[in-house]
């Protein structure tokens, strides 16, 4: 089946510091990832959509200048929360869309902003 | 824009059947996907409607009404690892090829013993 990971798992950053995280389709290439935030006990906020290749493309009230997305290749996209603020602590989970419109999670990033 | 409403809570005791409601709200319509997320973990896909029906995957069950916007998950043969939160979501027409889903505001299903 389709596999997504994500590194790192955890991370725990000072603020004002900046944070990537990485999201990898293992099995597969996926042209669109997409990553989103979700708070505790809620649901998942989508953030933005990767595309291989060219800009993402945020949702409104994501600031692109502050959470940079880059989709390099065909099974990597990756998420740098630039300047973080305690603020910004969340669960991220990235996903990647498989050829008949399904998505397939990442296991989630836990990010602590101290 | 979508919008999407499930309970926010269920409770059901092991070896039970439950049934998880979703209405949805769209200025476009693809299909309706279902989601388990356990606390801490990735959404894991679960099943998909897109025509009206029962789709059914081992003990879990799915319902589409598209002329009611409305579908269910069901549960049967509760077991106590089916304690999690269960989304719903829609594809989004409006993000084109993007396919983009918009979920629901989950519901924390709790199995007792």
């Amino acid at each position: 089946g389709a596999v997504v990971s994500q590194h790192p798992s955890r991370v725990i950053c000072k603020s004002g510091t900046s944070v990537k995280i990485e999201c990898r389709s293992l099995d597969f290439q996926a042209t669109t990832m997409f990553w989103y935030r979700q708070f505790p006990k809620k649901s998942l906020m989508l953030m933005a959509t990767s595309n291989e290749g060219s800009k993402a493309t945020y949702e409104q009230g994501v600031e692109k200048d502050k959470f940079l997305i880059n989709h390099a290749s065909l099974t990597l996209s990756t998420l740098t929360v630039t300047s973080a603020h305690p603020e910004d602590s969340s669960f991220y989970i990235c996903s990647a869309r498989v050829t008949n419109g399904e998505q397939y999670f990442g296991p989630g990033t836990r990010l602590t902003v101290t | 824009g979508q919008s999407l409403e499930q309970p926010s809570e269920v409770t059901a005791v092991e070896g039970a059947i439950v049934q998880i409601n979703c209405t949805y709200q769209t200025s476009g319509f693809y299909g309706l996907s279902w989601y388990q997320q356990h606390d801490g973990g990735a959404p894991t896909f679960l099943s998909y409607n897109g025509l009206d029906g029962l789709e059914e995957t081992g003990r879990f069950s799915s319902f589409l009404s598209r002329s009611d916007s409305y579908g269910y998950l069901l549960l049967q043969e509760l077991q106590m690892k089916d304690s999690a939160s269960y989304f719903c979501a829609v594809r989004d027409p409006s993000s084109g090829s993007a396919r983009q889903l918009t979920f629901g505001s989950g519901t924390q299903l709790t199995v007792l013993p």
